[in-house]
């Protein structure tokens, strides 16, 4: 069975400073790995995703996660973090196989910016 | 503006009461998901649509019933709902199954 594990459900960081939010996956086939962020009061929005092609995956608003099979890591990082990066994140993995697209997400890590 | 559009927004319903959420994307997505998210827990998948087919059901109570009469709307029926029942319900479509999955902003859904 396919599983992520989000370390740490709240980080938080001063504006400007780097941005890590760990996720760890279990998968006995190659995995297919996204980030997910949600916005107070909105759905979730899509930053990138691992499809077993560069293990280095650069993603929307600045945010990057490389996928280091290794550690079974799927990390999420920022250089500079800016105010507008506080909301909630979610690591999540595809199951493998059958025809329903079916994600199983993690917990979740609420992130914080401090000015 | 994420293309899928959910309503109403928030939802206060008594446990006898029955009412449906819509769901209604705007991408020509050909598939349309339902997803449970509580408090301090995983976002739970409930079920999948794949060309109005349900392809999905997962081990959801019988008290939600989803419909998918074409492949821009899909709605969750709701009657006789728990306490637990509470929780944020988020849609999301796919262009296809295995493509990313596109969300709308969620109802908020009170159970009294």
């Amino acid at each position: 069975a396919q599983s992520v594990t989000q370390l740490g459900s709240h980080v938080s960081v001063s504006e400007g400073a780097l941005v890590l939010l760990r996720c760890n996956y279990s998968s006995s086939v190659p995995p297919y790995l996204f980030w997910y962020v949600q916005y107070p009061n909105q759905g979730l929005q899509l930053l990138l995703k691992y499809t077993s092609a560069a293990t280095l995956v650069k993603g929307i608003n600045g945010f990057e996660a490389e996928f280091k099979k290794s550690e079974t890591s799927f990390h999420l990082t920022k250089p500079s973090a800016h105010m507008s990066d506080a909301a909630e994140y979610f690591c999540a993995v595809r199951v493998y196989g059958g025809a329903t697209n079916k994600l199983i997400f993690g917990t979740g890590t609420l992130l914080a910016v401090q000015p | 503006e994420t293309g899928v559009t959910q309503t109403p927004r928030h939802l206060v319903m008594g446990m006898t009461n029955k009412k449906s959420l819509k769901c209604e994307q705007h991408l020509g997505h050909n598939a349309m998901y339902w997803y449970k998210q509580s408090a301090k827990k995983p976002l739970e998948l409930m079920f999948v649509y794949s060309l109005e087919e349900r392809v999905e059901n997962n081990s959801v109570p019988s008290r939600f019933s989803p419909e998918c009469p074409n492949s821009s709307h899909l709605f969750l029926h709701l009657h006789t709902l728990q306490p637990e029942d509470s929780a944020l319900y988020l849609c999301a479509s796919s262009q296809e199954l295995n493509q990313p999955q596109h969300f709308g902003d969620g109802t908020r859904l009170s159970i009294l």
